[in-house]
């Protein structure tokens, strides 16, 4: 039963456009979202996050937006580079655990 | 500076051979993690530790144990390796609550 999906196993953009990653769960009591990218060979590295009280987290060239109503996030990145070519993993942290709940992830590719 | 260190990061082993893999910290954090991630598939919790308390995931299988002889080590112990256990293997840790986690870089477990 998986609780957190990423149904777009892989996206291709063009550098300098913007990339949507989307992301949706079914559990209500998520209480707080991350988004992780990783490198082959490497471990996930954290990207950002949004509670769920919050509707838009921004950092930089990332924003996330959460729709709890639709129990749907997304990761926007724009301007898309070529080193932001890698996996994005969705993930969701219950309401009092340290577990976190990953999807499948999408692999993004940006080509020149 | 590395903060997550996982070794070795490739392990070949015999089908039913014990095998140890280890992971080390200088964050500090209170909560270490075991994941395992097969090709294409979300990383799976294995377990993790809240400092010395030990929390198995109902779905680990029983020849998958971990050792937590202090903060900043922790170590994954494979009794009896099936060919269904080749997989990455990352480690994580946190400063537990929602505060995201740190991964190692992983180890990739082969069974010959």
């Amino acid at each position: 039963d998986q609780q957190v999906k990423q149904n777009s196993p892989s996206l291709s953009v063009q550098e300098g456009r913007i990339s949507i990653l989307n992301c949706d769960y079914t559990n209500s009591m998520f209480d707080y979202f991350l988004w992780y990218k990783k490198y082959p060979a490497e471990g996930p590295t954290f990207l950002i996050s949004i509670s769920s009280i919050k509707d838009k987290n921004e950092d930089g060239r990332f924003t996330v937006f959460l729709n709890k109503s639709a129990k749907h996030l997304s990761l926007h990145i724009v301007p898309s580079q070529p080193g932001d070519s890698a996996v994005y993993f969705c993930a969701a942290i219950g309401y009092n655990t340290d577990k976190l709940i990953f999807g499948t992830g999408t692999r993004l590719q940006v080509f020149p | 500076d590395a903060m997550v260190i996982q070794n070795p990061r490739y392990q070949v082993t015999q089908f039913g051979k014990p095998v140890t893999l280890s992971c080390s910290q200088t964050l500090n954090h209170n909560v270490m993690y075991w994941y395992q991630q097969k090709s294409s598939q979300a990383p799976k919790l294995l377990f993790h530790y809240y400092d010395k308390d030990f929390n198995n995931e109902a779905d680990t299988p029983d020849n998958f144990q971990s050792r937590r002889p202090n903060t900043s080590f922790c170590f994954l112990d494979i009794r009896s390796p099936g060919l269904g256990d080749a997989a990455m293997y990352l480690c994580a840790t946190s400063g537990g609550g929602n505060q995201p986690q740190h991964f190692g870089d992983g180890t990739r477990l082969s069974i010959l």
